[in-house]
């Protein structure tokens, strides 16, 4: 069955410096997507970053990148220049391998603080 | 572009009672979920439509949940009769295209059953 483990429960980093969030993950299938979501308080899900495990390329969003190893099936989320509004539940998410469904199994997340 | 809506945002009820949730994807968006986050827990896929068919409910606690989508547009979710342990917030998302796309989520409703 597909898992996804974040190890770090709750992340702390001061203002514009750089934090990595891990992320393990296992699945089946053969060619998929990966996905970091962020959640602030108000709990509406966000798209931080995707990316596609054929491509040898690591994803980048601005000061948000990945760094993807598909051998290790490892997935994570690196922050650059960390700003008070990243503070938020951080979920990582591989796809969901059942029934022919492709929804998403998540991580328990990591919660970021930002220190000022 | 309107987001994905849900309704009502919060809601208390008493266990052994009834609840529905509602939801209204992006326009055009074909695939809606739903998922259910419990306290300190990452969401949990319970169903998948795409247009008005199930795609998976394996993970749909059938003997108490049931979800429609009948227009293939808004969806229902309902819990009968509910159990503490649904105490959750409860997420729709819709996607554009199966699989690569993002899933946009909405807000959810938080359900707190006593």
């Amino acid at each position: 069955a597909q898992t996804v483990t974040q190890s770090q429960p709750e992340m702390s980093v001061q203002e514009a410096e750089t934090v990595t969030l891990s992320c393990t993950y296992d699945t089946s299938e053969s060619d998929y997507y990966l996905f970091w979501y962020k959640q602030p308080p108000s709990r509406q899900m966000i798209l931080v970053i995707r990316q596609e495990a054929y491509k040898q390329q690591n994803a980048t969003e601005n000061r948000f990148s990945v760094n993807f190893q598909k051998a290790a099936k490892s997935f994570s989320l690196k922050i650059s220049d960390s700003q008070l509004g990243d503070a938020a539940m951080y979920f990582c998410a591989c796809p969901y391998s059942g029934g022919g469904a492709d929804g998403l199994t998540f991580g328990k997340g990591t919660h970021l603080i930002i220190q000022p | 572009e309107a987001g994905v809506a849900q309704s009502p945002r919060y809601k208390i009820i008493e266990k052994r009672q009834s609840v529905a949730f509602w939801c209204n994807p992006i326009s055009g968006h074909a695939t809606l979920y739903w998922y259910q986050q419990i306290l300190g827990q990452g969401p949990k896929l319970l169903i998948q439509f795409q247009n008005n068919g199930v795609v998976d409910d394996s993970q749909l606690p059938k003997d108490r949940f049931s979800a429609e989508r009948l227009k293939g547009v808004d969806s229902t979710l309902k819990i009968q009769p509910a159990k503490l342990e649904d105490s959750a917030v409860y997420l729709c998302a819709s996607s554009s295209r199966r699989g690569v796309n993002e899933q946009f989520f909405g807000p959810g409703t938080r359900l707190t059953v006593l």
